[in-house]
């Protein structure tokens, strides 16, 4: 089983601000990789696949990158909405696996 | 629009059964795979498995393999995922969500609302 995993767990941002989330797979998936953003109370919401493409409706300030066994996820001008848990995923085999989370909060 | 719409939340006995449905909309049933995802109070993502809904074949994961058992009706384009043998570290919600793909490369492109399952003496 491929084990992804997350950093930073927590991430204190100011909105406006731009940051960089991380996920590594402990062996190569490719570009089999998904973004997911879950905010409280909500089902996770497709943000990227294939570890740099936008899932329909997502603003251009989300971005993502890498391949083989890192990953980045780039969000520019941090909105108030997107204070939330992302999660990323690999879906190269089965079983796909999730990573912990990188949760944003508001500094 | 499509939709995914599970149903309610369940409130189940240790030793006992649930079965949990996910109703389609807005798409071709028979045409995408349904995953099912669980996450535990306070925690991350888990897989649980995945049905091909035109032929009914099913993957599991090594947890859940034996105690799972997703199934489908067709005529009602609802999915079904029922859990046996249920322990209070069940107790999760329980989503589905639709994959999206080829191959067995699979993305989870609309989820269902989520239902809670709680296990408890």
């Amino acid at each position: 089983e491929i084990v992804m995993t997350q950093s930073p767990a927590t991430l204190s941002v100011s909105p406006g601000e731009r940051v960089t989330l991380s996920c590594r797979a402990t062996q190569t998936i490719y570009s089999n990789l998904a973004w997911y953003q879950q905010r409280p109370g909500q089902a996770p919401r497709l943000l990227m696949f294939s570890a740099s493409t936008r899932a329909s409706g997502i603003p251009a300030r989300f971005s993502g990158s890498g391949s083989g066994t890192e990953f980045t996820l780039t969000i520019s001008g941090l909105q108030s909405e997107d204070f939330a848990i992302y999660y990323c995923q690999h879906y190269n085999n089965w079983p796909y696996t999730f990573g912990q989370g990188t949760k944003l909060e508001i500094k | 629009q499509v939709q995914l719409v599970q149903s309610g939340a369940e409130v189940k006995k240790p030793g006992a059964s649930v079965k949990v449905s996910c109703k389609a909309s807005g798409y071709t049933f028979t045409n995408y795979y349904i995953h099912w995802v669980r996450q535990a109070p306070g925690q991350g993502l888990e897989c649980i498995g995945m049905s091909n809904p035109s032929s009914g074949d099913t993957m599991y994961t090594q947890n859940f393999q034996g105690r799972v058992t997703l199934t489908r009706d067709t005529s009602t384009s609802t999915a079904y995922m029922e859990l046996r043998s249920l322990r209070s570290d069940d107790t999760a919600v329980y989503f589905c969500a639709r994959g999206q793909g080829f191959g067995y490369n699979y993305y989870f492109d609309y989820w269902g609302q989520g239902t809670t399952v709680a296990v408890s003496s």
